[in-house]
């Protein structure tokens, strides 16, 4: 497809259980970054890729929350040992931009993550 | 690192009317402006940004203006039309941050026909 696509787009989970979230980004988009948008609010950076490199992680919440891109193409947050608090929608951005400049981010519908 | 405030949290208009919406950031270095529209349940989209090297842009109905000196950007809407009624999002970013960008907390727009 030509946009992002991001899977499952709904996720029910029980406090505890592990979940992993799939981003696949626009082709050929270098960059990929994890959004958590809490209801009601805007979204909270998490993480970003350039290619298959994690070069910045300073907005993962805890150690619980991983994120990875080994091809440099499809991405995947997973959360471990989910909380009520980890209750989201979890966005998917890529982006034909690198280092030096800003520009448009292409978003995904996200995955809406309730946990129980 | 940066903060960005958005106001007002929610907007009511008829249709026909303009609308404004704004935001103020916190980091001088910001250079990149953009203002997304979000549909419930659906994607951010960017409709509108402007960089720092100029004070305005407009497109069609929207209109975005800077003041680089007071740090606060606003977005404006003409003709405001039901379909224009979404959730907006402003945002901040800046070179050397490789697209990152901050977001502010969203404007719910409706717009009464």
């Amino acid at each position: 497809g030509a946009g992002v696509s991001q899977s499952p787009r709904y996720k029910v989970a029980k406090r505890g259980q592990d979940v992993a979230l799939r981003c696949d980004p626009i082709s050929g988009h270098v960059s990929l970054f994890w959004y958590q948008q809490a209801l009601g609010q805007g979204p909270e950076f998490l993480t970003y890729f350039q290619n298959e490199a994690q070069l910045d992680k300073s907005g993962l919440p805890s150690d619980r929350f991983f994120a990875e891109r080994p091809e440099g193409s499809v991405s995947t947050l997973k959360i471990q040992r989910t909380q009520q608090e980890d209750s989201a929608v979890y966005l998917c951005a890529s982006s034909t931009r690198t280092s030096e400049n800003t520009g448009e981010l292409f978003f995904g519908e996200g995955s809406r993550l309730t946990v129980l | 690192g940066e903060n960005v405030e958005q106001h007002p949290s929610t907007l009511s208009v008829q249709e026909g009317d303009s609308a404004v919406i704004k935001c103020t950031y916190s980091d001088s270095a910001s250079n990149y402006f953009p203002w997304y529209k979000q549909e419930l349940g659906k994607r951010p989209q960017l409709i509108i940004d402007i960089r720092s090297n100029v004070g305005e842009k407009k497109d069609q109905r929207i209109a975005v203006t800077l003041n680089k000196t007071a740090k606060h950007f606003s977005l404006h809407i003409t003709e405001t039309q039901p379909e224009d009624s979404a959730v907006y999002f402003c945002a901040a970013g800046k070179r050397g941050s490789y697209g990152k960008l901050t977001f502010g907390q969203g404007t719910i727009l409706t717009v009464h026909p």
